[in-house]
């Protein structure tokens, strides 16, 4: 199985910075990497798949970028209602596997 | 809008079985492969089983091959789970998720607890 390995695991930031989180994969997994984002006791959201491309509806402070088997998660200019916990994901084959998460806290 | 609804959760005892359900609506269901994910209480995303499109392949996770079964029923636009010989560690909050090469669409998943 391919291994997802993000870090930080936790990061204290405030309302404006830019913050960002790396996910590195066991294996190359092409661009096969999605991020995605939890707050408590809600469902998951997908942000990013194809390591790069915003889903829908989503706002340009987030970005992605890599492929292989380092990439990462940007969020500019954070805001309040970016404090959650991120995922990445890849779905390069079966089985489908998530890195550990990042909690974004405020500072 | 895309809708995906799980249902079919609740508490069972160990070794028994459940079957999850998950209705969607606003899309062509017929048209998208679907996936089952699940959470256990105050842990990170474990994924669970894949079925294509037209339910032709399936794929799953280890920790459930043998004893969960994925199905559809695309004239009911409806995503199964067929969850048997439960145990204390399936216990989590199980989500359904539309996925189109990658972009995935979540339902608010449903709470299974497996408990004596």
């Amino acid at each position: 199985d391919i291994q997802m390995t993000q870090s930080p695991s936790s990061l204290s930031a405030s309302v404006g910075d830019t913050v960002t989180i790396t996910c590195r994969a066991s294996q190359a997994i092409n661009d096969n990497l999605a991020w995605l984002q939890q707050k408590p006791g809600k469902a998951p959201r997908s942000l990013i798949s194809a390591a790069s491309k915003l889903q829908s509806g989503v706002t340009s402070r987030f970005s992605g970028s890599g492929s292989g088997t380092d990439f990462t998660l940007t969020i500019s200019s954070l805001q309040p209602e970016d404090f959650a916990t991120y995922y990445c994901q890849h779905y390069n084959r079966y089985p489908i596997t998530f890195g550990q998460g990042t909690r974004l806290e405020i500072k | 809008q895309v809708q995906l609804v799980e249902s079919g959760g609740g508490v069972v005892q160990p070794g028994r079985s459940l079957r999850l359900s998950c209705a969607a609506s606003g899309f062509s269901f017929s048209g998208y492969a679907m996936q089952w994910v699940r959470q256990a209480p105050g842990k990170g995303l474990e994924w669970v089983a894949h079925i294509a499109y037209d339910g032709t392949n399936k794929y799953y996770a280890d920790s459930v091959k043998g004893r969960f079964s994925i199905s559809r029923d695309n004239s009911k636009n409806t995503l199964y789970l067929q969850m048997d010989s439960l145990r204390a560690e399936d216990t989590a909050v199980y989500y359904c998720a539309r996925d189109f090469y990658g972009e995935w669409h979540w339902g608010q998943g449903t709470l299974v607890t497996v408990s004596s």
